[in-house]
């Protein structure tokens, strides 16, 4: 089955560039029936979708984020990156990444579903 | 105003029912909406429990038990998660979600404690 894995460094100083990468495992990230996508959750605190990225390179980005944000794929290692440029003890959170199945609907057309399976999340804290 | 707003508690009795509700802002229409809903344990990422739109478009998550279901109330602009049966291991935190113009959302969550 479908596995996905977080990794990159636990520890970013504020100012600098948080750079994660998403280990896709039992499946393609080639494959063009999902997006691939980064969510994060502050200790004690809800989700905030931070973007997705389909295989071709097409990019979505939280508004919020934009500025700050570049999601990219390697689809050579099967894998698909975060970096988040700038950062504050704001972006002290859970990391995780997660698939996005498309579906088809006579009446919608294609549409994307559900965060279907998601990596065990990866924390990182901004601190000097 | 939030996008989606979610009651952050909520408690229930072992056995009983459930209904964790979802409203959306004023403006944008519920009906319009497939609401996803998450189940999130501590220390482990969250679960995709099922989707809601309609009586005919709907899905559950894989192995997700019947007893949660969703629905909607158009008249409090809202999708509802119902948990019929509660169970010791039901409580967590819940999640709803939208695609709101090509983007994501998610409620700011609420915690089902079981007692």
């Amino acid at each position: 089955q479908v596995q996905l894995q977080e990794s990159g460094p636990g520890l970013v100083k504020p100012s600098e560039t948080l750079s994660l990468t998403c280990t896709v495992s039992g499946g393609s990230v080639s494959s063009g029936s999902y997006y691939w996508s980064w969510i994060r959750q502050p200790p004690g605190k809800g989700l905030e979708w931070i973007g997705y990225i389909y295989y071709s390179g097409s990019t979505n980005y939280n508004p919020s984020l934009k500025s700050r944000v570049t999601i990219s794929v390697d689809t050579s290692k099967n894998q698909f990156s975060l970096k988040l440029s700038s950062v504050t003890a704001a972006d002290t959170a859970v990391y995780y990444c997660a698939r996005v199945p498309f579906y088809y609907d006579f009446w919608s057309g294609y549409y994307a579903g559900a965060f279907d399976i998601w990596g065990q999340g990866t924390m990182v804290t901004v601190s000097s | 105003q939030a996008v989606l707003t979610q009651p952050a508690s909520l408690s229930a009795s072992p056995g009983a029912s459930a209904s964790l509700t979802c409203t959306l802002r004023s403006g944008i229409n519920v009906g319009t909406y497939r609401i996803y809903w998450y189940q999130q344990k501590p220390g482990s990422p969250p679960q995709y429990l099922l989707r809601y739109k309609s009586d005919s478009d709907k899905q559950q998550g894989s192995g997700v038990p019947s007893r949660f279901s969703g629905s909607k109330d158009a008249s409090a602009n809202a999708g509802i998660l119902l948990i019929s049966g509660l169970q010791s291991e039901d409580e967590a935190d819940y999640y709803c979600m939208i695609w709101h113009s090509s983007a994501v959302v998610f409620g700011g969550g609420t915690k089902l404690t079981v007692l």
